[in-house]
């Protein structure tokens, strides 16, 4: 069975420093990951994904995630935080093989500090 | 814009009641799933559909069921409504097959206010 974990359900960074959000997930099989983003009042949106080409993934909003197998992590960052990256990221896990079944980690709310 | 749209988007009810939320997925999309967001259980995954047919359950209360027509829109409904049930419940679609490496498009949700 899959799950995801997600370290540090809050982070806060100084805007133009580093963001890092972990992510570790656990599947049986060659996982595809995600990370998606939540603005307020809003829905999910894509952030970028992981299906077994590239190992480093960029994004939208200069976000990016390694793909770590024998860590099994695929941890987001990114070098410099913008005030509008503040928001809810989480991190996902699906497997085609379970017919697309998606698990999300519980969730990283960033906070971005002038 | 995702595509997917979920109405109505707020809704405000009273405890034993009962409600039905609505989902177009997008074009397409053959897959819809249903999630539940509260502060304090986080994104909890419902139910998913594909193509009419139940796909696999989650954390689904029996007092809740949800179906997907022919056109592929999808309802959920929540009965016997209690105050822990409010939320922000999400609609999300993919694929146009059922195996794919594709990511969910999510709707804006519909948030339940139950008094």
């Amino acid at each position: 069975a899959q799950s995801v974990t997600q370290l540090g359900s809050h982070v806060s960074v100084s805007e133009g420093a580093l963001v890092l959000l972990r992510c570790n997930y656990s599947s049986s099989v060659p996982p595809y990951l995600f990370w998606y983003v939540q603005y307020p009042n809003q829905g999910l949106q894509l952030l970028l994904k992981y299906t077994s080409a590239a190992t480093l993934v960029k994004g939208i909003n200069g976000f990016e995630a390694e793909f770590k197998k024998s860590e099994t992590s695929f941890h987001l960052t990114k070098p410099s935080a913008h005030m509008s990256d503040a928001a809810e990221y989480f991190c996902a896990v699906s497997e085609m093989d379970t017919g697309n079944q998606f698990y999300f980690g519980t969730g990283t709310s960033l906070t971005v500090i002038p | 814009d995702s595509g997917v749209t979920q109405t109505p988007k707020h809704l405000i009810t009273a405890t034993g009641q009962r409600v039905t939320l609505r989902c177009s997925p997008r074009s397409g999309d053959l897959s819809v799933y249903w999630y539940q967001q509260s502060l304090d259980q986080g994104l909890q995954f419902l139910i998913q559909y594909y193509n009419g047919e139940e796909r696999a359950k989650g954390n689904i209360l029996e007092r809740f069921s949800a179906q997907q027509f022919p056109d592929l829109h999808s309802e959920l409904n929540l009965s016997s409504l209690e105050l822990g049930d409010s939320a922000l419940y999400f609609c999300a679609s993919s694929g146009r097959q059922l195996r794919n490496t594709g990511e969910l498009f999510f709707g804006e949700g519909s948030r339940l206010t139950v008094l």
